[in-house]
């Protein structure tokens, strides 16, 4: 069975860095990407970037661009997101969800998603 | 960027009604078009994709149209555990949008 499983739950100080990761498991490591999606309480679902498990290759939600770094590693099929410089309204429920492998792909729906992980930013 | 905007934004209905979501995209994105159910405290399961292709293990109930720039989301009698709120998603172009979400409830 195809499943993205993400590390727990993180408090963080404004300022300060988080890193989530989600490890693929039930299918082969290569040929898929990972969109990160977040949700913030009361609010709707925000696209934030997207990396390719393959290439490495990414693309960031532009309010995100210079905060935020993603990476992949192939051998273990995990994912990483990292967020800096965070600030009280990062708040939020942060999901990665399988996606394409390549930035041309026109299959990008995002299934299966991981279980969510709560980062809450608080001083 | 594509934007999303669906309508209505809150949706009060009954346990056996048929419920139709709409999502118009500020722009032509063919048919690179899906929905979600999102429940509280439960991550975002996809509903349809291609605009109209039902997930692996979608009930027959829920039904997507449109292309181009409109699309719908049907639910032909709403079960209890379809209280939740949806969410349409462009993947025609980058970035990839959400719509605003439909919250259905009783």
């Amino acid at each position: 069975q195809v499943q993205l499983i993400q590390s727990g739950a993180e408090m963080k100080r404004p300022g300060a860095s988080v890193k989530v990761s989600c490890k693929a498991s039930g299918y082969t490591y290569t040929n898929f990407g990972v969109s990160w999606v977040r949700q913030v309480p009361g609010q709707g679902l925000e696209w934030m970037g997207w990396v390719s498990v393959d290439s490495g290759n990414t693309v960031f939600a532009e309010n995100l661009q210079g905060r935020l770094t993603l990476t992949a590693d192939s051998t273990t099929g995990t994912a990483s997101m990292e967020l800096r410089s965070l600030r009280l309204d990062d708040t939020a429920v942060y999901y990665c969800a399988h996606s394409c492998s390549n930035i041309n792909c026109r299959n990008d729906w995002f299934d299966p998603w991981g279980q969510g992980t709560l980062v809450t930013v608080s001083s | 960027e594509i934007v999303l905007t669906q309508s209505p934004a809150f949706l009060s209905v009954s346990p056996g009604e048929r419920v139709i979501l709409s999502c118009r995209a500020s722009q032509d994105v063919s048919n690179d078009f899906a929905w979600y159910q999102k429940r509280p405290g439960q991550a975002p399961r996809l509903l349809v994709y291609g605009a109209s292709t039902r997930a692996t293990g979608i009930p027959a109930r829920f039904s997507g149209s449109g292309s181009g720039a409109a699309f719908t989301l049907t639910i032909s009698s709403l079960q209890s555990a379809d209280f939740a709120v949806y969410y349409c998603q462009q993947y025609h172009d980058w970035p990839r949008t959400f719509g605003q979400g439909t919250k259905v409830e009783i």
